[in-house]
Formats: C-alpha cells, structure tokens, sequence
C-alpha cells in the first residue's frame, strides 16, 4: 500500500495567498485527520472526517481555514487568506475507523511544510 | 479531561546508552496507550502499543509496560544506536473521546557516536 500520500512536500506563499493543501488517505480507511505541528505548541488535531463527514473541527484556528473531504479517497485543507504565524508543517493521517484498537492506529503522512512569507 | 505528560527534552545520549522517556496519563476508564516516533523530515509513524494493565508493548528493541497503578507508560531502551535519533510521542486513546489520539508534547532525542 502505498500510505498517506500528502502534497505538496513544501509550500512556500506570500501573506494574504491562499494555500490548499491535500491528503490522499490509505485505501479502505474511512476517519480522516488534520494536524498542525509547530515548535511553540507541538502536535494540533484540526479537524478529523469519519466517512467523509467532519466529526470535530473544534481545532481549526479560525474561519480562515476549511476543510473538505468530497470522497473517501481525497481531502483539503485550505488557508485563506494566509498569514505567517500559519507558518508550520501540515500532516494529514487516517485510520479504519469503528471500535478496537486496531481500527483506530493512525497512520501519518510526510507532511506539508508550509512557509508564510 | 483526559491528558498526557512526557519528560521534556532534548535528551542527548551516546550510543549504547540506556533509555528512558518518561509518559504518564490521566483518563478516565482504561484507555489504550501508544508511542509514535518521527524520524527527521518524516511523519509520526507507530512505534509500539498496549491496550490494558500490565500489557508489554515492544519493537525495534523499545518496551513499554502499561502500569494502571502509576498511570505510566514509559519508554525504554537497552543501547541506542544514533539512528533512533527522533521525536518521540506518547499518546492514548479513549472510548469516551471519539477516536482522537491524546498527545503528549514529544521528547527529542539525539544519540551520538
């Protein structure tokens, strides 16, 4: 398989751009996440899907961002617009879903780093 | 609510050193606890887990006992090579919290020849 597949690997934009970035699940998992990492406040959870519909978007920052997730094979995470304190890198993970443990390991991809200039 | 604890780092060790990084855990009922580490320019990937009391997770020569009693979940390490190099991450997971992993912060580590 060929795991969480995020792009772009980096992005580099200027104040006020907007930045899509997308995530491209693991085939046949069905929740979906969204984390920000930064060096001042570590790992974020943002936002996470579960069968395409958004469950918790209690972390998304504020109306600037929005996430989607069309089908079960596609997401993004919008910034508009972009400012610098965006800056950080971006990594989207999925699961199975459902109960036991298995079902819910989350399985990351390499991440986007983003840049605001 | 539920929350977890990591020793803060960076840890800096020679290699063929012993390893310890500190985790404990609040939460109510009995969650299940995972380390996850991230390489450098990589994502968080699965190290080890455990699911009840007493449970040993284990891989790539790292162990983890599940201690409900001191609500720990170490990490340990007999000898560290300088490829463990990474950031290390305790997490749980509890039914009450709809399937969102608890994160700790991460604890650096650096592992030199």
């Amino acid at each position: 398989d060929a795991g969480v597949i995020q792009s772009p690997r980096h992005e580099v934009t200027e104040m006020g751009q907007e930045v899509t970035l997308r995530c491209k699940p693991i085939s046949g998992h069905n929740s979906l996440f969204w984390y920000r990492q930064t060096m001042m406040r570590g790992l974020e959870l943002l936002i996470y899907f579960n069968n395409n519909v958004p469950i918790d978007d209690s972390g998304m920052p504020e109306d600037r961002f929005s996430a989607k997730m069309p089908n079960a094979s596609f997401s993004t995470l919008k910034i508009q617009p972009s400012e610098p304190r965006d800056s950080a890198v971006y990594f989207c993970a999925s699961s199975l879903g459902g109960s036991g443990l298995a079902k819910n390991i989350q399985y990351f991809g390499a991440g986007t780093r983003l840049s605001v200039l | 609510g539920d929350s977890v604890t990591q020793m803060e780092g960076p840890v800096t060790l020679s290699e063929e050193a012993f390893l310890t990084i500190n985790c404990t855990y609040t939460a109510t009922g009995y969650p299940s606890l995972f380390w996850y580490v991230q390489y450098p320019g990589e994502g968080l990937q699965l190290l080890l887990k455990a699911t009840k009391a007493d449970d040993k997770g284990s891989n790539k020569g790292f162990e983890a006992t599940y201690r409900k009693e001191t609500t720990s979940f170490h990490l340990e390490k007999g000898s560290v090579q300088v490829s463990d190099s990474a950031v290390y991450f305790c997490a749980l997971l509890n039914a009450g919290n709809n399937r969102k992993l608890i994160w700790g912060l991460g604890t650096s580590l650096a592992v030199n020849p």
